[in-house]
């Protein structure tokens, strides 16, 4: 079985300024890869960020970089000098090679950009 | 570029009601997910398919059923709709069922059930 765990249901930060989502997780499979997803207000689910689990550098995808720590089943969100337009939902999910036509989602994180 | 479509966008039913919903993969996505949504709460995974085979099972109801067609579009097919049945509805595709594939999202159906 598989479990993400996003243990802040919401965050604020300032406009300009970095911020860090929590992610952890649990699974059992050796292969398995972790996706950050945002969701706005107006609802669709947009694709963040990849990491893979036998992937040695931390993901970054412009202003998102993916804090990846395999031994303590961490994958954070870090997004730098925040805009208005981040404030949205984020998912955390993952999946892994022996339930691969599946993924698993966090609870989720509002995050809130102040100006 | 070409997107995951689902249809209808908004719909209303009442209980008891049967309802279908609508997917179209993107192009060469071969694999198709159905996810449940309630207000508030993260997607639940109900059902996926690859080449037209179940792929996986989550928590889908006993009264829906899904397939996936040789066109490789989707139909989600939900009778004897309950109230808690109100949701948003994702369809989502990928290339394959492997851990290292992100889902590409629809925009979503939001069903209401009265």
């Amino acid at each position: 079985a598989q479990k993400i765990t996003q243990t802040q249901p919401g965050m604020f930060v300032q406009e300009k300024e970095a911020v860090t989502l929590d992610c952890t997780y649990d699974t059992s499979d050796q292969s398995y890869g972790l996706f950050w997803y945002k969701q706005p207000s107006s609802g669709e689910m947009i694709f963040l960020i990849y990491q893979g689990s036998y992937d040695e550098q931390n993901a970054t995808e412009g202003r998102y970089s993916l804090n990846f720590q395999k031994a303590r089943k961490s994958a954070n969100l870090v997004i730098s000098a925040s805009q208005l337009g981040d404030s949205a939902m984020y998912f955390c999910a993952m999946r892994g090679n022996t339930n691969a036509g599946k993924s698993t989602f966090g609870d989720g994180t509002t995050l809130t950009v102040k100006p | 570029a070409a997107g995951v479509i689902q249809s209808p966008r908004h719909l209303i039913k009442e209980k008891r009601e049967t309802a279908t919903l609508k997917c179209y993969p993107i192009p060469r996505h071969d694999t198709v997910y159905w996810y449940q949504q309630g207000p508030g709460q993260d997607p639940q995974f109900l059902i996926s398919f690859y080449e037209k085979m179940q792929s996986d099972k989550g928590s889908i109801p006993d009264r829906f059923s899904a397939q996936q067609f040789s066109d490789y579009h989707s139909e989600l097919n939900m009778s004897s709709l309950e109230l808690g049945d109100s949701a948003l509805y994702f369809c989502a595709s990928s290339p394959r069922p492997a851990p290292g594939e992100k889902l590409f999202f629809g925009s979503g159906t939001q069903l209401s059930v009265l």
